[in-house]
């Protein structure tokens, strides 16, 4: 299967700081990556979708001057949270599909604790 | 209604036993059906993947999709504690291919 790396796995960061999740595709082209929020014990919530060398669309809901998000490769795709609150805690999950291929493979997670 | 309904269970089974997780979903676009496993704390895992209807399978994992009841299966022959985890269906129409997820069933295999 196709391998997605995402990191760090957890962070704690405090009140107003600025904090950055990669998402790397190790062995294929990710023409399109897709960026989820999870609560405890609750599905998927789909945060914005970003093809390579475009500008991410943001779900309804989402802001987007909060939650930078850069596809700059066909590799790497990156979601920056700015002037986090504590509110923002969450685990996010990044997914990524090759191009003309409905399957997407997921990172590891990442969970953020703002303080 | 939501476009994809999935029973969020628990749903406890004992060791051995064949599982069977369903998701329902609305609408008729949908053609690309996947399974995903998902431990606490971690990424989801794809367990398998479906292009319309029929059925597919992998090892102890059987995947069957139905279009013309909008259903579909995912299931898991003698069952392990190990696969105690959460199972999320998704699914997706052509084009954008932004797939569309299930709230997740748990499922515990007791020893």
């Amino acid at each position: 299967g196709a391998v997605v790396s995402q990191h760090p796995s957890w962070v704690i960061c405090k009140s107003g700081t600025s904090v950055k999740i990669e998402c790397r595709s190790l062995d294929f082209q990710a023409t399109t990556m897709f960026w989820y929020r999870q609560f405890p014990k609750q599905s998927l919530m789909l945060m914005a979708t970003s093809n390579e060398g475009s500008k991410a669309t943001y779900e309804q809901g989402v802001e987007k001057d909060k939650f930078l998000i850069n596809h700059a490769s066909l590799t790497l795709s990156t979601l920056t949270v700015t002037s986090a609150h504590p509110e923002d805690s969450s685990f996010y999950i990044c997914s990524a599909r090759r191009r003309g291929r409905a399957e997407a493979f997921f990172g590891q997670g990442t969970r953020l604790t703002v303080v | 209604q939501k476009e994809v309904e999935q029973d969020p269970g628990p749903l406890s089974v004992p060791e051995g036993a064949i599982v069977s997780l369903n998701c329902t979903y609305s609408n008729s676009a949908f053609q690309y059906f996947m399974w995903y496993r998902q431990y606490s704390r971690k990424g989801p895992e794809l367990l398998m993947y479906t292009y319309s209807s029929g059925n597919k399978e992998d090892g102890r994992f059987t995947a069957q999709v139905d279009k013309s009841s909008k259903y579909i299966s995912l299931f898991i022959r003698d069952s392990q504690p190990s696969d105690s985890a959460t199972y999320l269906c998704a699914m997706s129409a052509g084009g954008s291919y932004i797939p569309t997820f299930g709230r997740g069933t748990s499922l515990i295999v007791h020893p």
